[in-house]
C-alpha cells in the first residue's frame, strides 16, 4: 500500500516551453503533497508544499508564477514548469502523506533536461 | 529552520560489516525519516521514526530526541545495500500533521564484495 506515481519518469523540453508533471497517490488519499527538486550531487530540496483544494505554499526562492501547483483531487497533485530554461533542469520529487499522517511516501522522480 | 547534518559523507566497507550513518537536527521535531536513495534517484522511505528504536530486516534505526540525534544501522552489509542514505526531518516544527522535510546531504555508502 501507500504507492505515489509519477508521470513523465523524464522528459527533455526545449528552452521556453512548459512541462507537467504529475503525481498520484494510488490506493490512499493524499491531503498533503509536498514537491521536492534535487540538482546534481545536491541535497533534495523543498519547493512547496500542496494542500488539496488550496493554493499552494512555496518555499523562499521558489518562483510561484514558474512552478504552478495544482492540486485539485485528494489523489492528484501537478507541477507545471513554465517558460523552462537550462537552469530548471533538475531531479523533481513528489511525495504525498495520508490524511492525518506524517509519513511522507515518495513517487519515483521526474527528470527534466531543458535544452 | 532546521539543519540537518550527516555523518559521514562517504563509507566505503567490506561486506558483512556492521554500517553506522549518522544524523543531528537542530529543531524540535515531530518525527525522522530515514531514506535511501539508488543511482537512477528513485527513494524508498526506509523508517519514520518519533522516539526509541525501530527495526526492519538488518537495519536498525534509533533517535534520541533530547540529543536531537539519530543513527541508522546496517547490520550484515551486503553489496546490494550500497545506495545514498539520507537522513530527514521536519523543517519547521508545527506540532501536528505533516511538514515538508530538510533533508540532510546524505551518506554515499559502498559496501565491497
Amino acid at each position: 500500500g501507500a504507492v505515489v506515481s509519477q508521470h513523465p519518469s523524464w522528459v527533455i523540453c526545449k528552452s521556453g516551453t512548459s512541462v507537467k508533471i504529475e503525481c498520484r497517490s494510488l490506493d490512499f488519499q493524499a491531503t498533503t503533497m509536498f514537491w521536492y527538486r534535487q540538482f546534481p550531487k545536491q541535497s533534495l530540496m523543498l519547493m512547496a508544499t500542496s494542500n488539496e483544494g488550496s493554493k499552494a505554499t512555496y518555499e523562499q526562492g521558489v518562483e510561484k508564477d514558474k512552478f504552478l501547483i495544482n492540486h485539485a483531487s485528494l489523489t492528484l497533485s501537478t507541477l507545471t514548469v513554465t517558460s523552462a530554461h537550462p537552469e530548471d533542469s533538475s531531479f523533481y520529487i513528489c511525495s504525498a502523506t495520508q490524511i492525518g499522517g506524517y509519513e511522507q511516501y515518495f513517487g519515483p522522480g521526474t527528470r527534466l533536461t531543458v535544452t | 529552520k532546521n539543519e540537518v547534518e550527516q555523518s559521514p559523507q562517504n563509507l566505503t566497507a567490506q561486506e558483512g560489516e556492521f554500517i553506522t550513518i549518522n544524523c543531528s537536527y537542530s529543531v524540535g521535531i515531530s518525527a525522522l525519516h530515514w531514506l535511501q536513495q539508488h543511482p537512477g534517484g528513485g527513494i524508498v522511505s526506509l523508517f519514520m521514526l518519533s522516539s526509541g528504536k525501530k527495526k526492519h530486516g538488518r537495519l536498525i534505526a534509533t533517535i534520541n530526541i533530547q540529543e536531537k540525534h539519530s543513527s541508522l544501522h546496517i547490520t550484515a552489509s551486503h553489496p546490494r545495500d550500497s545506495a545514498v542514505y539520507i537522513c530527514a526531518s521536519p523543517g519547521r516544527y508545527s506540532g501536528g500533521g505533516a511538514d515538508g522535510l530538510t533533508f540532510g546531504k546524505g551518506t554515499h555508502l559502498i559496501i565491497q564484495p
